[in-house]
């Protein structure tokens, strides 16, 4: 079992409408979780983080987190054209693992 | 303020040559993480380095592949013998904190292409 596991996709949406993206992690010890979004051919830059239970919001973004279903997913609303790019969900434990990634396609 | 800086960005090399691939962390941050990255996959984490200490190793390949982190001087991961199933993308990213829990800042990373 991978560690850290994310649909490849991609994930289409139309520009103005919500993506979803969902991640899953095998190792109960995680205690925090990162989001990192990576356009083609370029390095991963943070999007969102999130440590504690439930919502975390930050401006088009939310990060959900549910330790007991040891689930990770990030939300972005009004979802643009300049979001689409490949989304790696990271799982702390003592070092960052990395899921798949899900790449996402915004159409305008 | 320099971000991770890694060097070369690219780089070919004939099967059984050796690859160096160097990257210093932002200022004030001691710890170095390596990571590679195969076309259409995620980071798979490869080592993770303070100054002149190798403190998790589990991601490298047993044989060909070593890494330091010296007291002056860029973190080095060397690859021996290259074959084309090296051929990837390598990041380096480093942080100021004790352990992972904080966020990793990425360099450009270092393209390998073994001919």
């Amino acid at each position: 079992q991978k560690e850290v596991e994310q649909n490849s996709g991609p994930l289409s949406v139309p520009e103005g409408a919500i993506a979803s993206l969902n991640c899953t992690y095998s190792d109960r010890g995680s205690q925090s979780f990162f989001w990192y979004r990576q356009y083609s051919g370029k390095s991963p830059e943070l999007t969102m983080f999130i440590y504690s239970n439930g919502d975390k919001e930050d401006g088009r973004f939310t990060a959900q987190l549910n330790k007991a279903s040891q689930y990770v997913s990030l939300l972005i609303r009004d979802s643009q054209p300049s979001d689409s790019a490949t989304y790696l969900c990271a799982a702390a434990t003592g070092k960052l693992i990395f899921g798949q990634g899900t790449t996402l396609q915004v159409k305008p | 303020n320099a971000g991770v800086m890694q060097n070369p960005r690219h780089l070919v090399r004939r099967r059984g040559q050796e690859a160096r691939l160097r990257c210093s962390p932002m200022k004030g941050h001691s710890h170095v993480y390596w990571y590679r990255q195969l076309p259409e996959e995620g980071l798979k984490f490869m080592v993770y380095l303070q100054k002149e200490n190798i403190i998790d190793e589990s991601g490298m390949p047993k044989e060909r592949f070593s890494a330091e982190f010296p007291k002056e001087g860029p973190s080095i991961l060397r690859i021996q013998q290259v074959v084309r199933g090296d051929s990837a993308a390598y990041f380096c990213a480093s942080s100021p904190l004790d352990d992972s829990t904080g966020e990793l800042f990425f360099g450009e990373g270092s393209r390998l292409t073994v001919l």
